[in-house]
């Protein structure tokens, strides 16, 4: 177990909605990264937030938002889906910035679109 | 632009066998090579993990060899066994406060029993 939670674990969703993945860092994380892991692409990088300030941004579409709240949990937002957007979206955390410091990542949001 | 090339995509190996994984990567700004380890319905969790400035390292039975000049490093796993089957991401950083990982595209790995 990461110490990384992530739900909901499975979203079913219909193309034009929008939804929210939750993201709870392990205890003391002050960083959280949010990765989106496809067949074709792999693992990306979308975004990072440090003690609730945007960090790093990656390959994230103007779609999607994310946000870190005063309690470090974070939420990623994803509007006007569509089919291409079904995939795993991972968070994972760190204690800070830099360093040798791992990323623990949580077992993922499988998001499907129909 | 894929920074990280894996190889091989599948690898099928005996039990008691050496898995061997390559990656290369051409950024050279990059500063810390984590491999992740990853079972199916699981996320990816790390392994063991490498700096530029030393050209190998051992954890159990998992060592990473790092070739900075050729910009390639390889996961070698000894006495490979059932329960290591799995998928295995290398990985790279960025420096300059870029902790992003740009990950590699996986191999999966079967241990025949």
């Amino acid at each position: 177990d990461s110490g990384v939670t992530q739900t909901p674990k499975h979203l079913i969703t219909a193309t034009g909605q929008r939804v929210t993945l939750r993201c709870s860092p392990r205890s003391g994380d002050l960083s959280v990264y949010w990765y989106q892991q496809s067949l074709d692409q792999g693992l990306q990088f979308l975004i990072q937030y440090y003690n609730g300030e945007e960090r790093a941004k990656g390959n994230i579409l103007e779609r999607f938002s994310a946000q870190q709240f005063p309690d470090l949990h974070s939420e990623l937002n994803l509007s006007s889906l569509e089919l291409g957007d079904s995939a795993l979206y991972f968070c994972a955390s760190s204690w800070g910035q830099g360093g040798d410091q791992p990323q623990h990542f949580g077992d993922g949001t499988r998001l499907s679109i129909l | 632009q894929q920074q990280v090339k894996q190889s091989p995509q599948s690898l099928i190996v005996q039990k008691g066998g050496i898995s061997i994984i390559n990656c290369a990567y051409e950024n050279t700004a990059f500063d810390y090579f984590p491999w992740y380890q990853q079972f199916p319905g699981k996320g990816p969790a790390l392994l063991i993990a490498i700096r530029p400035d030393v050209s190998e390292k051992k954890e159990g039975r998992f060592t990473i060899s790092f070739n900075k000049s050729a910009k390639q490093f390889s996961l070698h796993i000894m006495d490979s066994q059932p329960g290591d089957s799995a998928t295995y991401f290398c990985a790279a950083r960025g420096q300059g406060g870029s902790e992003k990982l740009v990950f590699g595209k996986g191999t999966k790995l079967t241990v025949n029993p």
